[in-house]
């Protein structure tokens, strides 16, 4: 069975602070991804990555950033923290095989910013 | 604008009877469409996928059905059980892009 671990369930954070959400895949899968979920919008694509050390844009990447050093752990940073990024964090892993594979997401990090 | 809606934010079903979830898209290079299950506070589950050289897929309980024409993607849920009661995402794809997700339907089964 595929295993995404994020490193927190619920994490609580002060406005300006440098947060780091971690994530890890036992699955050797190539492709890892981070999301948020807000109430009405859905999952929403921050980053993503195809191989270590790559990293593509995904549609809301403002006040974000993430590293993937090693191809098992994908990372997600908020620079300076803001209010307004407060939500569920989730991340996701898939293989690179032919035609679309599902993506195998972990349990989420509930993130809020006071 | 949005590439894949769920147009129905909510749905309540009873126990028994069948649940239907519908999601539109709007690009016709989609070539692969899935559903995910969501309970609160966990990750979205992979639920059931189909192609786009088919128009249905079944696996027990759970139907896909595809409309390429009518860019229209179904879930039927028969018969619906109270632990049905989840948010349900589509999610199309197209080669190694990222999944674009709907924004979800939330499904109450009432027992």
């Amino acid at each position: 069975d595929v295993k995404v671990t994020q490193s927190s369930r619920y994490l609580v954070k002060r406005t300006g602070e440098k947060v780091f959400l971690e994530c890890v895949q036992d699955m050797d899968h190539e492709n890892m991804f981070w999301y948020r979920q807000d109430p009405g919008l859905g999952l929403r694509l921050i980053y993503f990555s195809y191989d270590v050390k790559m990293k593509e844009k995904g549609d809301i990447p403002e006040g974000y950033s993430v590293s993937r050093e090693k191809k098992e752990r994908f990372s997600l940073i908020l620079e300076s923290a803001s209010t307004n990024q407060t939500s569920m964090y989730l991340c996701a892993s898939s293989p690179t095989d032919r035609g679309v594979q599902p993506q195998h997401f972990g349990d989420g990090t509930r993130l809020s910013i006071l | 604008d949005q590439q894949v809606k769920q147009n129905s934010p909510s749905l309540s079903v009873q126990e028994g009877r069948i649940s239907i979830l519908n999601c539109d898209y709007t690009n016709s290079m989609f070539d692969y469409f899935l559903w995910y299950k969501k309970y609160p506070a966990e990750g979205p589950t992979f639920l059931i996928s189909i192609s786009s050289i088919k128009d249905k897929n079944e696996d027990g309980r759970f139907t896909v059905f595809l409309n390429k024409s009518a860019k229209h993607l179904s879930l039927h849920i028969v018969p619906s059980q109270p632990g049905d009661s989840a948010v349900y995402f589509c999610a199309l794809g197209t080669g190694n892009t990222p999944l674009v997700f709907g924004k979800g339907t939330r499904l109450s089964v009432i027992a």
